[in-house]
């Protein structure tokens, strides 16, 4: 089946720097993934839609700037948190769906980020 | 406004019960809905995918309904198993081109022995 692999697994960062995270998808090509949050026994906050090859498509309340996607192939969409805060602290889950398949959207396994 | 409700935050059922999670919508047209289970810690897990004119799918230990009068969907375990203890999300899809779902709370379900 579809795998997506979303790395790193955890990251701790210090306020004010920048994180990236990556999301792959292993065995189909996805032209759209798509970002979320999680908050503590919340359910998914989608922040955008990565598109590929195009900017990307944010939420309302969410900030562009700060939330910095990029789709360059079909195959990666990475998600810069760029001067992170501890209000930044959070599960960031990325998710795609095999187009050909009958089934679902495919997630990764999430990123727990703290700021300190 | 457009509303996902999940039963309960939580249900506690005993081992080899069947398990019934409530999935209630507002205000939404869903082209399909699909069931997840999410562990602590991890993304979800897709399980079922069920399109809006199908009224029932199952898999293996697993049922769903779809009634779009009522404007719910009911996700059943059968002969339910410790390792079924998970969070379970609702999801809905308009099937628009945007191709965006839109999550439920979801219910922790916790079977116990």
């Amino acid at each position: 089946g579809a795998v997506v692999s979303q790395h790193p697994s955890r990251v701790i960062c210090k306020s004010g720097t920048s994180v990236k995270i990556e999301c792959r998808s292993l065995d189909f090509q996805a032209t759209t993934m798509f970002w979320y949050r999680q908050f503590p026994k919340k359910s998914l906050m989608l922040m955008a839609t990565s598109n590929e090859g195009s900017k990307a498509t944010y939420e309302q309340g969410v900030e562009k700037d700060k939330f910095l996607i990029n789709h360059a192939s079909l195959t990666l969409s990475t998600l810069t948190v760029t001067s992170a805060h501890p209000e930044d602290s959070s599960f960031y889950i990325c998710s795609a769906r095999d187009l050909t398949a009958n089934y679902g959207y495919t997630f990764g396994s999430g990123t727990r980020l703290t700021v300190v | 406004s457009q509303k996902i409700e999940q039963n309960s935050e939580a249900l506690n059922i005993q081992e080899g019960k069947t398990a019934t999670l409530t999935c209630n919508y507002t205000n939404y047209s869903p082209a399909y809905l699909q069931w997840y289970r999410q562990d602590p810690g991890r993304g979800p897990v897709f399980l079922l995918l069920i399109r809006e004119n199908e009224k029932e799918k199952r898999k293996e230990r697993l049922k769903v309904t779809f009634d779009t009068t009522l404007k719910q969907s009911l996700f059943h375990i059968t002969a339910s198993q410790p390792a079924d203890s998970a969070t379970y999300l609702c999801a809905l899809d308009e099937g628009t081109n945007a191709g965006k779902s839109t999550f439920g709370d979801g219910t922790t379900l916790t079977v116990k022995p």
